[in-house]
């Protein structure tokens, strides 16, 4: 039972327009979701969180929402660059639950193209 | 900071045998993760100490198993190897303060042959 989905294991953007990647989630019991990015043979960087109880948190360019009706999550990258290209992973997590259990989504590839 | 640290970087391994890998923290971190990244499966979690203590686990079979020593560093060992269990596995360290992300290491990358 895939909890987190990323239903898009691809996207293409062109070098300054946005980059918009897709996070869905079934288990309503998530209340920390987190973006990260990961180049090949290296480990998940942290790019950005949002905690339940927000709707919004920015850092530098890259955006998240969180529509908790919906189990909906997005990240945004604007302006998107070429170093941006990697694998972007969703996770989620209970943390009112105890311990540090990341649910990760099954990523998707995002290509910057100039 | 130093980050993440995790050896070794590559280890190819028989069918049968045994692996240790290492995962030193974050200084400060009380938390250690550790994840399983194949192509098939994704990011898998495998299990989380604090203290020393297990308070998080994965569905993976007993065959897959850890440990936390006093100074937070973390050993993950797999016994009796299968050619499944080839990836890579990751170690992350969180100060486990609320809503504070996991850092991840660069990963041992394990090939059993």
């Amino acid at each position: 039972d895939q909890q987190v989905k990323q239903n898009s294991p691809s996207l293409s953007v062109q070098e300054g327009r946005i980059s918009i990647l897709n996070c869905d989630y079934t288990n309503s019991m998530f209340d920390y979701f987190l973006w990260y990015k990961k180049y090949p043979a290296e480990g998940p960087t942290f790019l950005i969180s949002i905690s339940s109880i927000k709707d919004k948190n920015e850092d530098g360019r890259f955006t998240v929402f969180l529509n908790k009706s919906a189990k909906h999550l997005s990240l945004h990258i604007v302006p998107s660059q070429p170093g941006d290209s990697a694998v972007y992973f969703c996770a989620a997590m209970r943390v009112t639950g105890g311990g540090n259990k990341l649910t990760f989504g099954t990523g998707t590839q995002l290509k910057v193209e100039l | 900071k130093a980050g993440v640290t995790q050896t070794p970087r590559y280890l190819i391994k028989t069918r049968g045998q045994q692996v240790t890998l290492s995962c030193s923290p974050i200084s400060g971190h009380r938390s250690v993760s550790w994840y399983q990244q194949t192509p098939g499966q994704g990011l898998q979690f495998l299990f989380e100490y604090f203290s020393e203590t297990q308070r998080n686990k994965g569905n993976f079979p007993g065959r897959f198993s850890g440990r936390q020593f006093s100074n937070s560093r973390s050993e993950m060992n797999v016994s009796t190897l299968e050619l499944g269990d080839s990836a890579l596995y990751l170690c992350a360290s969180s100060p486990d303060s609320f809503n504070s992300p996991l850092h991840f290491g660069n990963g041992t990358r394990l090939t059993v042959t």
